[in-house]
């Protein structure tokens, strides 16, 4: 399958470390991006798997993988960083993509 | 620096077709993938399509036989038509440019979006 699964929700207290996760058979195929998306606002690359984090992410944000599932861990996560992430990857074609459900992040 | 900017119709009638092209600006469209994804109001991001600089095509399975996507790398411009439009259409579009490296994938630039509204 190349299904990719994310929590819907979840939740993390301001300064504390979060982590968010993508799981699918596909992942032990392929390597995982992750997307940040904020209201009102197009996605933004955070993690592209190849070049570890995008330009002007902050190095709280790191992204792992193992087995069937990806991971992005932020480190001391800020107000900033409430938004939606997506994790993505090729499918079991190879030609196509998919992205998971999203995961939106709500700091207290 | 590399900038992606999406253009078309707000409103489209059902059963019409949608046509909506990205513009690159600030680099070359050769040598990359360029998608089109989409995102309905609340819900999450779906891949349409992408189209590589020399024109070769792949598209969501879900939609085959209603899209269509081209590339005119003299304009540094890229295209999508999608066909027998519904509500569930409705969505916003972002045009977005792909990178590929082996087993790695990723979308490393996003146009700012833009609404459509398939509605009588």
């Amino acid at each position: 399958s190349s299904e990719l699964t994310q929590d819907p929700a979840v939740s993390v207290a301001l300064g504390q470390t979060v982590t968010i996760t993508c799981q699918g058979d596909i992942l032990r195929k392929y390597y995982v991006s992750w997307y940040q998306q904020k209201p009102g606002q197009a996605p933004r690359l955070v993690f592209s798997g190849y070049n570890d984090r995008a330009s002007g992410i902050p190095d709280r944000f790191s992204g792992s993988s193992s087995g069937n599932s990806a991971s992005l861990t932020i480190i001391g996560t800020q107000a900033e960083d409430e938004a939606d992430y997506y994790c993505n990857c090729r499918d079991n074609s190879g030609n196509h993509v998919t992205f998971g459900g999203g995961t939106k992040l709500t700091v207290l | 620096q590399v900038q992606l900017q999406e253009s078309g119709p707000g409103l489209v009638k059902p059963s019409e077709t949608l046509s909506l092209t990205c513009s690159v600006s600030g680099g070359s469209i050769n040598s990359y993938y360029w998608s089109w994804i989409r995102q309905p109001a609340g819900k999450g991001l779906e891949w349409i399509g992408r189209i590589y600089s020399s024109g070769i095509t792949d598209s969501n399975p879900s939609l085959t036989g209603r899209l269509t996507m081209s590339v005119a790398t003299s304009q540094n411009q890229f295209s999508l038509k999608l066909y027998s439009l519904t509500a569930a259409d409705t969505a916003v579009y972002y045009c977005a440019r792909g990178m590929l490296y082996g087993d790695y994938w990723y979308f490393d630039l996003w146009g700012r979006g833009t609404q459509v509204i398939v509605s009588s």
